[in-house]
């Protein structure tokens, strides 16, 4: 049971470049989550999916799209990095249908865009 | 807008000592509040509150849920270096999913 896995965990970036950061979990969720997370500003969210095939915009989505491929998978695509998004990047997955859940983090990806 | 303040920003103690950590909200339909230990890498989950008064504790630390005053604390009795982390606190709020607002966190070094 691995939990929630992200890859890759380091990225470096040019401006104008994109990438696909990946996420899965093998905990039968049915909501993830993307994060980013700056020096002292705690974990912001970018995009969610509430279930499979839903994706929605959270606080700071400008910049980035997302996919949940299936169940299991969620990933977020940067399609011309800028050196605004050098940050650390979090997935999370919760079980929806609760009145309210824990979620779980992977591990992170640090991305730096020069 | 909804938002979680969580204070002080940083705070260095020395092994032994008591601390107390704080976090206010203002949020709109308040479902929980959440309590996370980030070291390294991910953050780890520690305590989800839902109701006023009713202490939730797991060895030395434990924490409470004003929901009157908006606010929750966290307390960490006899602190030991391994306690040394980001504590962040997240509160779930809003329509029919998991939507957490995380504060900025609490950096805790506890000295030997």
């Amino acid at each position: 049971n691995a939990g929630v896995t992200q890859t890759p965990k380091f990225q470096v970036l040019k401006t104008g470049q994109s990438m696909t950061l990946q996420c899965a979990q093998d905990m039968n969720h049915n909501s993830m989550y993307w994060y980013r997370q700056d020096p002292g500003m705690g974990l912001r969210l970018i995009y969610y999916s509430a279930s499979e095939g839903t994706t929605d915009k959270g606080e700071v989505p400008n910049g980035y799209n997302v996919s949940r491929l299936n169940k299991r998978e969620f990933s977020l695509r940067l399609e011309s990095a800028a050196p605004s998004q050098t940050s650390v990047y979090f997935c999370a997955s919760s079980d929806r249908g609760r009145e309210s859940y824990e979620q779980y983090f992977g591990p992170g990806t640090r991305l730096t865009v020069t | 807008e909804d938002k979680v303040v969580q204070s002080p920003l940083s705070l260095v103690v020395h092994e032994g000592d008591t601390v107390t950590l704080n976090c206010s909200y203002e949020v709109t339909n308040f479902r929980s509040l959440l309590w996370y230990k980030q070291e390294k890498k991910a953050p780890t989950f520690l305590f989800m509150l839902t109701s006023s008064g009713i202490e939730k504790k797991s060895g030395r630390l434990s924490s409470i849920l004003d929901k009157k005053e908006l606010f929750s604390i966290l307390n960490i009795t006899a602190t030991q270096t391994g306690d040394s982390a980001v504590y962040l606190c997240a509160v779930e709020a809003g329509g029919g999913y998991n939507k957490l607002i995380f504060g900025a966190g609490t950096r805790l070094a506890v000295h030997p």
